[in-house]
């Protein structure tokens, strides 16, 4: 069966301090790895890595895919109050489109 | 502005009625999705639509109906065969089935007692 898995579930820490998300996945057929962060609504996408495109970055936010371990890191560097929120992981695999999503990591940043 | 609207926000409603929530997007997306979050379970797939007329299970399609009749309208109906419907549902749309990034309308959060 196809799942996907994020590490750790929660993580609190101070403004100013970097931190790695993970996402493992075991999925037949990969196609993509998909970052959102949803803070009291509609999650917002970040990033999607596949393949041809393993890094991404924009601003204090970078991703990396590494197909031989089946993950992903999500790294937020120099943490804002505005990061707090539930940063998701899904992957598209199969023949079936469809996303399977990790149950997220809850960041609280502190002031 | 393009984008993707869900509503109502908040809706309640008797047990044993049936209710619609809305789904429009004005972002010319052939595929559209029907998320269901419940706290500590992450977002399950109701149903999808890949083409207008078109539309498959996800996987926990009972007691949920959709129609497709429109590119733009996706709008969901929790029957009253739902077993546990209150629950954040979530709208999305993306440029085609596949490797495209799905985006999210603001959710509606329905209320059943």
């Amino acid at each position: 069966e196809d799942k996907v898995v994020q590490s750790p579930l929660s993580l609190v820490v101070h403004e100013g301090d970097t931190v790695t998300l993970n996402c493992s996945y075991e999925v037949t057929n990969f196609r993509s790895l998909l970052w959102y962060k949803q803070e009291k609504k509609a999650p917002t996408f970040l990033f999607m890595l596949t393949s041809s495109g393993i890094e991404k970055k924009s601003g204090r936010l970078s991703s990396i895919l590494d197909k031989k371990e089946l993950s992903s890191i999500l790294n937020i560097t120099a943490t804002q109050t505005g990061d707090s929120a539930i940063y998701l992981c899904a992957v598209n695999a199969g023949n079936n489109r469809k996303l399977i999503w990790g149950l997220g990591t809850s960041l609280a940043v502190n002031p | 502005d393009g984008g993707i609207t869900q509503s109502p926000k908040y809706l309640f409603r008797k047990e044993g009625q049936n209710v619609t929530l809305s789904c429009e997007q004005n972002l010319n997306h052939d595929a559209m999705y029907w998320y269901r979050q419940d706290p500590g379970q992450g977002l399950r797939l109701i149903y999808y639509s890949q083409i207008v007329n078109d539309f498959q299970k996800g996987d926990i399609a009972e007691g949920y109906s959709v129609s497709r009749e429109k590119k733009e309208s996706f709008p969901l109906t929790v029957t009253s065969a739902q077993k546990n419907p209150t629950a954040f549902y979530l709208c999305a749309s993306s440029i085609s089935a596949g490797t495209y990034e799905q985006y999210f309308g603001p959710g509606t959060r329905l209320t059943v007692t």
